[in-house]
C-alpha cells in the first residue's frame, strides 16, 4: 500500500517568514494530494489540493508543488501569520490506495509574532 | 461546521467493555471513513465504506468493527480486543471515494479507565 512520509515534524518561524513542509509518497500511481490544517482542538480542514496532472497550484499565501518523478510534494506558506499556527497533514490517494487517503505524520507549525 | 456530526465528544470506558461511537452526515456523501489520531502519528485509517452495506478494513482495523446500514450513518465499535483504545477518533465523509475532499467530524475522545 501507499506510504507517506512528512518532514519536518515541527517547524518554528517568525511572523512574515515563509514555511515549507515536504512529503514523499511511495506509490507512483497515486494521483491526488491534499493538505489539511488542524487547529488545536478542532477538526482537520482541507486548505489546498493538487492532482497529478498539475505541477503547482496557488491560493493566496499558500501553494503546493508536485514532482511526480521524485514522488514528492510540498506545501509553501508565505508571509506567515500567527493564525497559521496549527498541525498540517499531507495525504495521498489513488493507485493501489484508490478510495482512501494515506496521511503523513503531521507537522506542528508555530508562527511567533 | 455542520454536515457531519460525532457523538459523544468525550467517552470513558472501563477495560473489557465494548463501546460504540456515532457518526452521522447529511451531505449525501457515498463514502465514509474512520480514523484514529495519536500524537505524532498522524491520522490512521481504521475502516472505510464507499457504499451502503459495504466496507473495507483500513491499516489498523484489529479490535474495531463497523456497519453501514444507512447512507447517513457509519458507527464504529471499539471492542475489548483493542489493546490500546485511548485515542481521538475522527469520522469523515466524501462525495466519491478517494479523490475528493474529505469532510471531518468534530471527533470523539475515548479514554479507557
Amino acid at each position: 500500500g501507499e506510504n507517506v512520509e512528512q518532514h519536518p515534524s515541527t517547524l518554528s518561524v517568525q511572523e512574515g517568514d515563509s514555511a515549507v513542509i515536504k512529503c514523499t509518497y511511495s506509490d507512483s500511481a497515486s494521483n491526488y494530494f491534499p493538505w489539511y490544517k488542524q487547529e488545536l482542538g478542532k477538526r482537520p480542514q482541507l486548505i489546498i489540493d493538487i492532482r497529478s496532472n498539475v505541477g503547482e497550484k496557488k491560493d493566496q499565501r499558500i501553494a503546493v508543488t508536485l514532482n511526480k518523478t521524485a514522488k514528492h510534494f510540498s506545501l509553501h506558506i508565505t508571509e506567515t501569520q500567527p493564525e497559521d499556527s496549527a498541525v498540517y497533514f499531507c495525504a495521498a490517494s489513488g493507485g493501489t490506495s484508490y478510495g482512501k487517503l494515506t496521511f503523513g505524520q503531521g507537522t506542528i507549525l508555530t508562527v511567533h509574532p | 461546521d455542520g454536515g457531519i456530526t460525532q457523538s459523544p465528544k468525550y467517552l470513558f470506558r472501563k477495560e473489557g467493555q465494548n463501546v460504540t461511537l456515532s457518526c452521522e452526515q447529511n451531505l449525501n456523501h457515498d463514502a465514509m471513513y474512520w480514523y484514529r489520531q495519536d500524537p505524532g502519528q498522524g491520522l490512521r485509517l481504521i475502516y472505510y465504506s464507499q457504499i451502503v452495506n459495504d466496507f473495507q478494513k483500513g491499516d489498523i482495523a484489529e479490535g474495531y468493527s463497523v456497519s453501514r446500514e444507512k447512507k447517513e450513518s457509519f458507527p464504529l465499535t471499539v471492542t475489548s480486543a483493542q489493546k490500546n483504545p485511548t485515542a481521538f477518533y475522527l469520522c469523515a465523509s466524501s462525495s466519491t471515494g478517494g479523490r475528493n475532499e474529505q469532510f471531518f467530524g468534530p471527533g470523539t475522545r475515548l479514554t479507557v479507565l
